[in-house]
């Protein structure tokens, strides 16, 4: 079993839907990033978060840490939102440099 | 600021080639590694230093070597290359805050093929 799974893996959606993007973990984390891939292209930091909740314009990042779960939520989605969304954890003790991977999730918003 | 650079973006490699994949960030980032994006799986660290002079293994380092004689470069190098080496690579940098993490920066990759 993966220590980081992501659900679902693939995303369709109409342009405006809310979208939930889940992502639960298996081990003790310092933190948990969530990244942004573009077809073809390189893999942006969305948020790193520990507790609680932040949000950045359209998107909102939660986290559970005694369920060990956190979510990533767009409202009103656009075509543009069409990327793969990662998540990722780091271990305790550590720093950024050593970070554990969820496989990913494809989301493709329709116009 | 440049960021993260990876050179080159895309490379072909005959088996048995070695080759270096090059990354340089210009933050002044403590932390630097390297990962590989395969299809349906995580990317996973092959290699990564916590500062210069200092390195260490990650979850598949066999068949690449890495050094770190500057705090701005972090090169990979292929010593034989084989077809599993086939594969997008991707070097990250990160601020090092102790025990904390730090938002990660990313390179856009260099995708490598293994024929």
């Amino acid at each position: 079993k993966n220590e980081v799974e992501q659900s679902p893996q693939n995303l369709t959606a109409q342009e405006g839907e809310f979208i939930t993007i889940n992502c639960s973990y298996s081990v003790g984390i310092s933190a948990l990033h969530w990244l942004q891939q573009h077809p073809g292209g390189g893999i942006v930091s969305l948020f790193m978060l520990s507790s609680g909740k932040k949000k950045h314009g359209r998107l909102i990042a939660t986290i559970n840490i005694q369920e060990k779960h956190s979510s990533l939520h767009i409202t009103a989605s656009h075509p543009r939102d069409s990327a793969v969304y990662i998540c990722a954890v780091g271990r305790p003790g550590g720093g950024s440099e050593k970070l554990v991977f969820g496989k990913g999730t494809k989301l493709t918003v329709n116009p | 600021n440049a960021g993260v650079t990876q050179t080159p973006k895309f490379q072909v490699l005959k088996t048995g080639q070695s080759m270096t994949l090059q990354c340089a960030q210009d933050m002044n980032h403590e932390y630097m590694s390297w990962y590989r994006q395969d299809p349906g799986m995580g990317l996973r660290l092959i290699h990564y230093s916590v500062g210069a002079g200092i390195t260490d293994q990650g979850e598949v380092p066999n068949g690449y070597n890495v050094s770190r004689s500057t705090t701005e470069d972090f090169p990979l190098r292929l010593l034989s290359a084989a077809p599993s080496q086939t594969s997008v690579y991707f070097c990250a940098s990160s601020y090092s805050r102790g025990a904390l993490n730090t938002e990660a920066f990313f390179g856009q990759g260099t995708r490598l093929t293994v024929v």
